[in-house]
């Protein structure tokens, strides 16, 4: 079936460090990718998608492809806040579109 | 514009008995999708519920049941709660069927005894 795999957490940085958290998949087809993020407190929030191969979404700084050949939606942020600190969650479109299967996601931690 | 709605946001119960949460869709929206989320398992999708008919169902048993009224309100009931049913319990809405864009609450938190 469908499944998504995450790097494991937790990721400490510092303030304006590169992030990279990696995501692969198995799906059938070429379902849709998403990133979600957690904040302390609250429901999730859909940070970006993509829909397509090669496809690149991005948001408040935060970017993924869609990478059909190494299936993978990796995401990247250049310079991170202590704002960014939170749960990061990888998930893509299962079969029948009526839900979405997550990664175990990945809690992050920036220090001023 | 109101986002989506959970009530009630904490609750504790014992072993053997049944609970009832309920989720109020962003208005306009149609579906209303249920996840359990729990440190061991992650997220994991229980059912979904569009124009009040069940659309499609996660791997639980039956005593997980929802239901969809007519104004696109969700509740979701746990029978005879087992303490592995202690977790968050979080409702997200889409304008149509489907995973596309969904928005979701901040969840219920049910801790069972």
């Amino acid at each position: 079936g469908d499944s998504v795999t995450q790097m494991e957490g937790p990721v400490t940085l510092s303030e304006e460090a590169f992030l990279t958290i990696n995501c692969t998949y198995t799906a059938t087809g070429y379902p849709s990718l998403f990133w979600y993020v957690q904040y302390p407190g609250e429901g999730l929030q859909l940070l970006l998608k993509a829909t397509k191969a090669d496809d690149k979404g991005s948001n408040k700084g935060f970017e993924a492809t869609y990478r059909k050949e190494t299936t993978s939606f990796h995401l990247e942020k250049g310079s991170v806040q202590v704002s960014d600190s939170a749960v990061y969650f990888c998930a893509l479109e299962g079969q029948g579109a009526q839900k979405l299967v997550f990664g175990q996601g990945t809690r992050l931690t920036i220090n001023p | 514009k109101a986002g989506v709605t959970q009530t009630p946001r904490y609750l504790i119960k014992t072993r053997g008995q049944q609970v009832t949460l309920s989720c109020s869709p962003i208005s306009g929206h149609r579906s209303v999708s249920w996840y359990q989320q729990t440190p061991g398992q992650g997220l994991q999708f229980l059912f979904e519920y569009f124009s009040e008919t069940q659309r499609n169902k996660g791997n639980f048993p039956g005593r997980f049941s929802g239901r969809q009224f007519s104004n696109s309100r969700s509740e979701m009931n746990v029978s005879t709660l087992e303490l592995g049913d202690s977790a968050l319990y979080l409702c997200a809405s889409s304008l149509n069927s489907g995973a596309n864009v969904l928005t979701f609450g901040a969840g219920s938190r049910l801790t069972v005894l």
